[in-house]
């Protein structure tokens, strides 16, 4: 079946540095791929969506590109924040029989040092 | 601003009771689901559902069920409560389509003692 793979954390940055966080998936179908970011005591929420292959996404200077070659779908950002520290979870929406069905991976908790 | 209301916000169950989470969404959303969060396992899905009377195991749905009596309500239930339970629960919805986020409630956190 369907499934996420990614960057197993904590991961632990100085503010300034940049940040990847790697992400592989496996779909037999054409998915949307999601960024989710969830913060302390908060549901998970969108960060970006990409729903075509060789397409990027990007918000609040995060950003990924789909890559459907490679099945991977990584996040990047040029300088971290400390305001940035929270989970990130790379997401795989796609179509299963009669609902649309959301895949998450195991999340990735990031720690931003100031 | 999509709304998903869970309640209660936090419960405390004595094994072999019933537990029962309750989720509201006003968004006229199709899918609902539900999740648990656990350290080192992320989200998994246990049960969803594209509609009013309908529900739908997920990858994780033994010792669960759940139950959509309408558009906007969606409820997980736990006929008998064990430990291996305690955990974050999180009831989502979506709208139809493959292109579509999910909005997520803020969790019920439940300890089954």
């Amino acid at each position: 079946g369907d499934s996420v793979t990614q960057t197993k954390g904590p991961v632990t940055l100085s503010e300034g540095t940049s940040l990847t966080v790697n992400c592989s998936y496996e779909t037999k179908q054409y998915p949307t791929l999601f960024w989710y970011v969830q913060y302390p005591g908060e549901g998970p929420q969108l960060l970006f969506k990409v729903p075509k292959a060789n397409e990027k996404g990007s918000n609040r200077g995060f950003e990924a590109t789909y890559d459907k070659g490679t099945t991977s779908f990584h996040l990047q950002k040029a300088s971290v924040q400390e305001s940035d520290s929270a989970v990130y979870y790379c997401v795989l929406g796609d179509r299963d029989t009669n609902a649309y069905k959301v895949i998450f991976g195991k999340g990735t908790h990031l720690h931003v040092l100031p | 601003e999509a709304a998903v209301t869970q309640s209660p916000r936090n419960k405390v169950a004595v094994t072999g009771g019933k537990v029962t989470l309750s989720c509201n969404q006003t968004n006229n959303h199709n899918n609902m689901y539900w999740y648990r969060q656990d350290t080192g396992h992320g989200l998994r899905l246990i049960h969803y559902s594209y509609g009013a009377g309908s529900t739908e195991k997920g990858d994780i749905p033994d010792g669960y069920k759940a139950s959509r009596p309408s558009q906007e309500n969606f409820s997980l239930i736990l006929e008998l409560a064990t430990p291996s339970q305690t955990s974050v629960y999180f009831c989502a919805s979506g709208a139809s389509g493959r292109n579509t986020e999910v909005f997520f409630g803020k969790g019920t956190r439940l300890t089954v003692v």
